[in-house]
């Protein structure tokens, strides 16, 4: 079973627009952590957030904002007045707490075209 | 810092090949790991690694090796290059365990195998 899901395969948007990147998880453990990665057409993957599960409280930072859920099981990226350099592959991640190592499960990801 | 570095950046093997993709991290830290990115797919885990002399697999670990003889550097190993094995690789670290402390990538290899 998919622990990440990014129902959006690829969205598209004009410039200025707001846009929301949808992601799900799954998990029975009560500690886990949320990530959101970008990865522009350059190809490297740029880490723009963590979150563990006992954190619930929203995030803003600059044009970028997040909005965990755990009713839903939700980690939603939004994107406040868009621009062309947002384009790029949007990457949600879980990893569960272990011992050893907690491993890092990977959404299919969303690919967001800004159009000028 | 230069932060986790990859090379090659681009590949090409013929089937049956063998060749290992170099990656090193100058932070100093303790957790590595392998991962492939296939079309369409997030990242799936190869192989990874809590310290020096450490590894264990992951979720795709077949066809490849690694090993860990220093903190900076974990390279994998590709034994007999297939055509399945065509994908786009990326090395990350981590101080301490994923989670409690952000993973950071490096650039990537594109390989591909004919």
């Amino acid at each position: 079973a998919q622990k990440v899901t990014q129902a959006q395969t690829e969205i598209s948007v004009v410039e200025k627009e707001d846009v929301t990147l949808d992601c799900v998880y799954e998990t029975r453990d009560t500690t886990y952590y949320l990530f959101w990665y970008k990865q522009p057409p350059s190809g490297e993957l740029v880490f723009l957030i963590r979150r563990n599960s006992f954190d619930e409280q929203n995030e803003i930072s600059g044009r970028y904002s997040w909005n965990f859920q755990k009713s839903t099981s939700s980690f939603n990226f939004t994107i406040t007045a868009s621009q062309v350099v947002d384009s790029a592959v949007y990457f949600c991640a879980l990893s569960e707490d272990r011992d050893n190592f907690n491993k890092f499960y990977f959404g299919s990801g969303t690919k967001l075209n800004v159009k000028p | 810092n230069a932060g986790v570095t990859q090379t090659p950046k681009f590949q090409v093997l013929k089937t049956g090949q063998s060749m290992t993709l170099q990656c090193a991290q100058d932070m100093n830290h303790e957790y590595m790991s392998w991962y492939r990115q296939d079309p369409g797919m997030g990242l799936r885990l190869i192989h990874y690694s809590v310290g020096a002399g450490i590894t264990d697999q992951g979720e795709v670990p077949n066809g490849y090796n690694v090993s860990r003889s220093t903190t900076e550097d974990f390279p994998l190993r590709l034994l007999s290059a297939a055509p399945s094995q065509t994908s786009v690789y990326f090395c990350a670290s981590s101080y301490g365990n994923i989670g409690a402390e952000t993973q950071y990538f490096g650039p990537g290899t594109r390989l591909l195998v004919l």
